[in-house]
């Protein structure tokens, strides 16, 4: 496996504001994610950040609302724009490695009044 | 759309015996299987894979697939208070049909009673 961390934990934000949610493994990786947990639900993917090239989306999720960077094979971020109180939920980066098996950062619980 | 489908329960099981949870998938091209634990306040933990039809067995954990029934199932034998956690299914792919990422059930409940 691998030793994956998240900074913040957790926070509360106001709406209209922003939040950006790192994460870093302890080593590289090519292929990292980001999941949204809403309270009492499963994960939904929201993109896959590979190191070179742009984010790929998910159905539902766009760059606009949560820009995603990936400067390095062991760091990525996540940024939760012009929050709403429906963006409320935790946020966890995972990482793959290898058969498709990930492996999940323990996750930045956001909750936006 | 990919799916995954489970049981939410609560599914409650006494102590000492087996748990027995189950996944449906409607992508019939799904090639790997994964089950992960979430306690409470807390993120999900690989537990099990599996890649082709019958069991794998892991300790007190036993994955089973079945691809013609598009069917995948988890038994926790000897089930411990420490088993009581959410288990969820998922498949890789995003639900729109990405290849990349996992797709994963609703989870289900599960209480080990004492």
């Amino acid at each position: 496996s691998a030793v994956i961390s998240q900074k913040p934990s957790r926070d509360i934000c106001q709406r209209g504001t922003s939040l950006t949610i790192q994460c870093q493994v302890d080593s590289q990786v090519t292929m990292m994610f980001w999941y949204r947990q809403q309270p009492g639900q499963s994960l939904t993917l929201i993109a896959t950040a590979n190191q070179g090239s742009e984010a790929t989306y998910e159905s539902g999720f766009v760059i606009d609302k949560f820009p995603i960077s990936r400067p390095n094979l062991t760091f990525s971020t996540l940024t939760v724009s012009n929050m709403s109180p429906e963006d409320s939920s935790i946020y966890l980066c995972s990482v793959d490695l290898g058969d498709h098996e990930q492996y999940f950062g323990p996750g930045t619980r956001l909750t936006v009044t | 759309q990919k799916e995954v489908e489970q049981n939410s329960g609560p599914l409650s099981v006494p102590e000492g015996a087996i748990a027995s949870l189950n996944c449906t998938y409607s992508d019939r091209g799904s090639q790997s299987f994964f089950w992960y634990r979430q306690y409470s306040g807390k993120s999900p933990e690989l537990i099990m894979s599996i890649y082709s039809n019958g069991d794998q067995e892991d300790g007190r954990f036993t994955a089973q697939l079945n691809k013609a029934s598009q069917y995948v199932s988890l038994l926790i034998r000897d089930s411990q208070p420490s088993d009581s956690a959410t288990y969820l299914c998922a498949v890789p792919g995003g639900s729109g049909g990405g290849a990349d990422g996992l797709t994963f059930g609703k989870g289900t409940h599960l209480i080990i009673q004492p």
